[in-house]
């Protein structure tokens, strides 16, 4: 079958830097992509990977491995309004979005 | 203006009741999708559309039903509620099938 797995909720100090997980299975493969979403809001776009390698945009990295079925996204300097759930999901052969459940990243002070 | 806009934003609605979730995008993106969102699960497709009156199911279809006859519109009806159906209901739209999906702000329903 098909699955998406992150962690469930993470815990960062203002400042820090932080790495969210991602593994998926699918079948075939098109694309990973990241979201990120505040409580109550909708989902925004962050990333998106198709190839293997790091890709940079600002403060948020994401990185993809498509041998390991792996990715994460990188959050540094981490400001208090990074606190959302950060979505992760693979696109399979047929061009559908496979979503992970989120991790809920919460940043202290 | 411009965006990805969905009415209402909130709805309490009664089991066997129809209702219908409305979609409107101004950027003239072919893809529309409609997504639900529940606690503990990823956002589950529900049924997407490729093209005016182009729809395909999702992952959870049953209990639903959609139309695109523009392509700036893709409401999504409910025949009739019920309370599994209670959830956060989002609009998508995207311009080609793998390029970054635009989310609207999303509906809550409740079936009472």
């Amino acid at each position: 079958g098909q699955n998406i797995d992150q962690p469930t909720e993470m815990t960062a100090t203002e400042g820090a830097i932080v790495q969210i997980n991602c593994t998926y299975q699918t079948s075939g493969f098109n694309g990973l992509f990241w979201y990120q979403q505040h409580a109550g809001e909708a989902p925004t776009f962050l990333s998106y990977n198709v190839l293997d390698g790091l890709e940079e945009k600002g403060r948020f990295s994401s990185f993809l491995s498509r041998s390991k079925g792996y990715s994460y996204l990188l959050l540094k300097e981490l400001q208090m309004k990074d606190s959302a759930s950060y979505l992760c999901a693979a696109m399979d052969s047929n061009y559908q979005l496979i979503w992970g459940a989120g991790t809920k990243l919460i940043i202290k002070p | 203006d411009a965006g990805i806009t969905q009415s209402p934003r909130y709805k309490i609605t009664e089991t066997g009741r129809q209702v219908t979730l409305m979609c409107h995008q101004t950027w003239s993106h072919s893809y529309m999708f409609w997504y639900r969102q529940d606690l503990g699960h990823g956002l589950r497709l529900i049924y997407y559309s490729a093209a005016a009156d182009i729809t395909d199911k999702g992952e959870v279809p049953d209990g639903y039903v959609v139309s695109r006859s523009k392509t700036e519109n893709f409401p999504l009806t409910l025949e009739s509620a019920t309370r599994s159906q209670t959830s956060v209901y989002f609009c998508a739209s995207a311009r080609t099938e793998n390029t970054e999906a635009f989310f609207g702000q999303g509906t809550r329903l409740t079936v009472v």
